[in-house]
């Protein structure tokens, strides 16, 4: 069975400083997705980032980022000029390849702390 | 990008009773998934809602418990029966849109509390 690990419960960070997510997963499929959602207060969950697993190329979105590393099954998340809208939780998530999306595996979460 | 509605955004029951979620959504969309989100836990798939046929359960999660309607391709409505205070939980729904652009979507999410 595939799994979700992130190991950091809560993380802190500066105003316009850099942090990392961390996260592992455990599969045995050559064809998935992985992905980093963003969970603030209002329950709202919001795509961060999203990982095809067949590209080589670390996904970037804006001040996001993402190291993919394929062979030891991490795929971390770097956020950098960091923002006071960016406290909230953060999951990484994982699914299947043939399109099913829907249907997520998810880490235990990191409760991201940003300081002013 | 699909737009997700989820009826009520919260509510506090009555052990021993039940209550209905509502998920309407903006499209038509072949699978709808409900998950569950126990305070300060991440979340779990509870099952699975195809239109026209009934919802697959993931392990843990019965039928008798939590109830799954889809009735058509844009709407689906989630029970916790029989209620009690380990219910008290976030339950969402999300649908995926598969192709080019692949992503879930969720509602807002509806905070239960049992009391």
């Amino acid at each position: 069975a595939q799994t979700v690990t992130q190991s950091q419960p809560e993380m802190s960070v500066q105003e316009a400083e850099t942090v990392t997510l961390s996260c592992t997963y455990d599969t045995s499929e050559s064809d998935y997705y992985l992905f980093w959602y963003k969970q603030p207060p209002s329950r709202q969950m919001i795509l961060v980032i999203r990982q095809e697993a067949y590209k080589q190329q670390n996904a970037t979105e804006n001040r996001f980022s993402v190291n993919f590393q394929k062979a030891a099954k991490s795929f971390s998340l770097k956020i950098s000029d960091s923002q006071l809208g960016d406290a909230a939780m953060y999951f990484c998530a994982y699914t299947h390849g043939s399109g099913n999306t829907g249907k997520l595996i998810f880490g235990q979460g990191t409760t991201l702390q940003v300081k002013p | 990008s699909a737009v997700i509605s989820q009826k009520p955004s919260r509510d506090i029951c009555q052990r021993g009773t039940s209550l209905t979620i509502q998920c309407q959504v903006d499209s038509q969309v072949t699978m709808m998934f409900w998950y569950r989100q126990q305070p300060g836990q991440s979340l779990t798939l509870i099952a699975t809602a195809n239109q026209g046929s009934e919802a697959t359960y993931e392990s843990g999660f019965v039928i008798d418990k939590f109830p799954i309607s889809r009735p058509n391709l844009t709407f689906s409505t989630l029970t916790v029966s029989n209620m009690s205070p380990e219910d008290s939980s976030i339950y969402l729904c999300s649908v995926d849109e598969a192709g080019f652009v692949t992503e879930a979507f969720f509602g807002q999410g509806t905070r239960l509390t049992v009391v």
